[in-house]
This record gives structure tokens, sequence and C-alpha cells, in this order.
């Protein structure tokens, strides 16, 4: 059974900041890795989706890495701002989505 | 259009009401999907729906009944929900088969059992 665990549990961080988010899984036998953003009651926002056979996907000030055969991803931030204050969510695919429990970012102005 | 439309936002139903949650997109995505959030964590698979054939239910209880009337629609219908299934409803979707690509999801209904 696939499991998915992210580390820091909760993060803050002043405004500026540089910050990486980490996810681990057990099961390297995986189609993608998924990172999303969560408001406080609102729905999932998709930011980056790393396919199995890449690296890395960039998108504006974010940067995520997949590392499959160590079962790990990372999800940087540069410059971090309070807008940037959310909880975040990684999803494993592997037939269907495994979701950690997420890290919520609090940017302090 | 990227987007997953839920209705309604919020529900606040006594444990006798049946009540139904809409899910529509317009992206053409054969595969959609209904998860249920508890607070302060992950979001749970409860059905998935690929060319509008049901093809995981996760164990969900018959309570809980999903339809997909067409490729844009899907509907989560309610009845004789008991107070702990109160929840944020997410839907979602995207194009079917195992290497799945990005999962788009709506804004939830945050359903409240009385």
């Amino acid at each position: 059974k696939q499991e998915v665990t992210q580390i820091p549990a909760a993060l803050s961080v002043p405004e500026g900041e540089n910050l990486v988010l980490n996810c681990s899984f057990t099961d390297s036998a995986i189609y993608n890795l998924q990172w999303f953003r969560q408001d406080p009651g609102k729905g999932l926002t998709s930011l980056l989706l790393i396919q199995s056979s890449q690296r890395e996907q960039t998108s504006g000030r974010l940067n995520a890495s997949l590392d499959k055969s160590s079962g790990r991803s990372t999800l940087y931030i540069a410059a971090s701002q309070p807008g940037d204050s959310a909880t975040y969510l990684c999803a494993v695919n592997a037939g269907k989505s495994t979701f950690g429990d997420g890290t919520t970012l609090t940017v302090k102005p | 259009d990227t987007e997953v439309t839920q209705t309604p936002k919020h529900l606040v139903m006594g444990m006798t009401n049946k009540k139904s949650l809409k899910c529509e997109q317009h992206m053409g995505h054969r595969a959609m999907y209904w998860y249920k959030q508890k607070a302060k964590k992950p979001p749970e698979l409860m059905f998935v729906y690929s060319y509008e054939k049901l093809s995981i239910n996760e164990s969900v209880p018959s309570r809980f009944s999903p339809e997909c009337p067409n490729s844009s629609l899907l509907n989560l219908h309610l009845h004789a929900l008991q107070p702990e299934d109160s929840a944020l409803y997410l839907c979602a979707s995207s194009s079917p088969g195992r290497g799945r690509p990005e999962a788009f999801f709506g804004q939830g209904t945050r359903l409240t059992v009385v």
C-alpha cells in the first residue's frame, strides 16, 4: 500500500525566504506526482505535475523535483510572499492518487 | 476553460433529507472523481468515473450514490447521512488512463449534517 509523508507538517518563515517542502512515498512504481495548494475551506489548485520519467518541473517561483528511485519529491518556493500562505499537498498517482497530509505554510510579512 | 464547478458551495441537511451535489467541467476530461476531505486531513477518494462508467468505488456507504449522466456532469446523491459525514466534498477531473495527466479540482461543497 502506497504511503505518502510530508514534512514538515507546518512551517513559518519571514517574507522573502526561500524554502523547501518535502514529500516521500514508499512505492516507487508511480506514474506521476502532483503538487497542490489548498487555501482554508477551499478546493485544490494544481501547482506542478511531474511525470515519472521527469526529474523536475518549474513554474514561476516554484520548482518541483522528483527522485523516483529514492521515493522523494521536493517543492522549492523562491522569494516567499505572504500570499503563498496555504497548505501544500503532494499526491502520488499509481493508478489512483494517494495524498500526503500536507504542509501548512505561513509566510510572515 | 480549466474550471471544475461545484454546486452548491455550502449545504446544511438533516439526517432524513435527500440532497445532491453537482460537479461540471467542460475540458473534455473523461475521468471524474469524488473525494471527501475532513478538516486538517488529506482528500480521500470515494468514486472514480471513467467514460461515464463507475470504475472505482472505495467501499463508500450506500447513503452516497454517485451518478454520471454525461461526460461533463457528475452528481453525488445523498440520503440518510450521519453527522460524521460532514466534510468538504471535492470533485476532480482529468484525462483517463493510468498515466493520468494533471487533475483539476473544484472548490468543493462544504456539507454539514445536523
